[in-house]
C-alpha cells in the first residue's frame, strides 16, 4: 500500500464546474497536508496546506481534511481551463519538511 | 525576491560517472530539501538540510549525498550513476523547520546514458 494514494485520472470537468480531487494516506501520525499544482514541464507550486479537521477555503479552492478517515480533498470551484494541471497531494508527519507525495491526479478542464 | 535557483537545468551523463547539482534557496531560507521526480514513482524525498545539518533522509542508496553551506546553498551529489537515476531533481526551500510547505526550484533534468 502506498503511503499517499491519488487517482491518476485524468479527471475531466467542464469549464465552470466544481472539480473534486481526492487523496488518502496510510500514516495516522500524519499531521500536515498539502496540495501542490504542477503544470506540464514545470515545478510544483503550493496551493494550500491544512492541519486541522474540517474545511479551509482560499479563493476558489477548498481543502477538506478528515483525519479519522485518513482522507484529504481539494475542491476547485468555477474551474477554468488554466486549472488544467496535475494536482499533487502531500503529507508530513509532524512539523517536518519531509513530505510524502502522491503520484498526482491529472485534471483537464474542458472549455 | 529571487526564487529557488537550480543549476544546471539540463545534464547528460554517462553511466558510472558522478554528478553534482546545485541549489540556491530563497534569500533568508535556511531549509533546503531535495526530491527526485520520475514518471513511475512521482516525487520522492531525498534529504533535507537545515543550517548545514542533514535533518531528514529518504530511502535512497548512499550514492546520493548532499551538503549545505553556511550561506544555505546546497549541493546534491550522485556517484556511480545508473540509468535509473535519470529524473528531474527538484530542490525546495523554506524559511525554517516548520512544515508550511515550501517553494520549489525549476529543477535539474538529469539524463544518464
Amino acid at each position: 500500500q502506498k503511503e499517499v494514494e491519488q487517482n491518476s485520472g485524468p479527471l475531466s470537468v467542464p469549464e465552470g464546474a466544481i472539480a473534486s480531487l481526492n487523496c488518502t494516506y496510510s500514516d495516522r501520525g500524519s499531521q500536515s497536508f498539502f496540495w501542490y499544482r504542477q503544470y506540464s514541464g514545470k515545478s510544483p507550486e503550493l496551493i494550500m496546506f491544512i492541519y486541522s479537521n474540517g474545511d479551509k477555503e482560499d479563493g476558489r479552492f477548498t481543502a477538506q481534511l478528515n483525519k479519522a478517515s485518513q482522507y484529504v480533498s481539494l475542491l476547485i470551484r468555477d474551474s477554468q481551463p488554466s486549472d488544467s494541471a496535475t494536482y499533487l497531494c502531500a503529507v508530513a508527519r509532524g512539523a517536518t519538511n519531509k513530505l510524502i507525495f502522491g503520484t498526482g491526479t491529472l485534471l483537464a478542464v474542458q472549455p | 525576491k529571487a526564487g529557488v535557483t537550480q543549476t544546471p537545468r539540463y545534464l547528460i551523463k554517462t553511466r558510472g560517472q558522478q554528478v553534482t547539482l546545485s541549489c540556491s534557496p530563497i534569500s533568508g531560507h535556511r531549509s533546503v530539501s531535495w526530491y527526485q521526480q520520475t514518471p513511475g514513482q512521482g516525487l520522492q524525498f531525498l534529504f533535507e538540510y537545515f543550517s548545514e545539518t542533514q535533518r531528514n533522509k529518504g530511502n535512497f542508496p548512499g550514492r546520493f549525498s548532499g551538503r549545505q553551506f553556511s550561506n544555505s546553498r546546497s549541493e546534491m551529489n550522485v556517484s556511480t550513476l545508473e540509468l535509473g537515476d535519470s529524473a528531474l531533481y527538484l530542490c525546495a526551500s523554506s524559511s525554517d523547520g516548520q512544515s508550511y510547505g515550501y517553494t520549489f526550484g525549476s529543477g535539474t533534468r538529469l539524463t544518464v546514458v
